[in-house]
């Protein structure tokens, strides 16, 4: 059964970081491109950044190019994101997901809520 | 960024009733649209993607259609645990979700 399992989240105040990690198992990690994906509050889903099978290639939303970076570890069948810079605007919940081809996010974790405040 | 406009915004059926939600792209999106469904407090779960491809072990009530720039899920008689909302995402181009519809039953 595959599992992903979102944790780092937690109050932080505007500007700084964050990093969350998820763990996945139940599958070959090194098999799928993986990706994060965001909920605001009441709104609806959002996607925030993905990650080639290797990570030698990322991509981004344009609202948090240059402060978010999406990492992985094969090794320890990981996903990560660093981010930085953090605002009002980026407090959602984030979720980690499995991508297949054309951008089809199949499996999800249960989140990990993430609220930028002061 | 590819556009995505979701109807109706909510709906509420009747138990065994045929629902459908539309999914307009801003441009041609060649077949690459998913849906998922999220229920109250829980994470989204995908029921079809590449517009009409049933994802295992989702319930054969659910259908998808479509090409071009339009496209529906259907929902062959609601049932109570269909309640939740609906989200459709392109993946033609960088992903971009719809607003999603909200169903009740009614």
């Amino acid at each position: 059964e595959v599992q992903l399992v979102e944790s780092g989240g937690g109050l932080v105040q505007p500007g700084r970081s964050l990093k969350l990690s998820c763990a996945a198992s139940g599958f070959t990690f090194s098999d799928y491109y993986m990706a994060w994906v965001r909920q605001a509050p009441t709104k609806g889903l959002e996607w925030v950044a993905s990650i080639s099978y290797d990570g030698g290639s990322t991509y981004y939303r344009d609202s948090v190019k240059g402060r978010f970076t999406i990492s992985r570890d094969n090794a320890k069948s990981s996903l990560y994101l660093q981010m930085d810079s953090l605002r009002s605007e980026d407090t959602a919940t984030y979720y980690c997901t499995t991508e297949s081809p054309q951008w089809v996010m199949d499996a999800w974790g249960q989140g990990a809520s993430v609220t930028v405040s002061s | 960024d590819i556009q995505m406009t979701q109807s109706p915004p909510s709906l509420s059926a009747s138990l065994g009733e045929t629902v459908s939600i539309e999914c307009r792209a801003s441009e041609d999106i060649y077949s690459n649209l998913a849906w998922y469904q999220q229920k109250s407090g829980k994470s989204p779960q995908l029921l079809i993607y590449y517009a009409s491809s049933l994802q295992d072990g989702v319930p054969s009530r659910f259908s998808g259609s479509g090409s071009g720039t339009q496209y529906s899920l259907k929902i062959s008689g609601m049932q109570p645990e269909d309640e939740g909302v609906y989200y459709c995402l392109q993946g033609s181009k960088y992903p971009t979700f719809g607003a999603g519809t909200k169903l009740e039953l009614k």
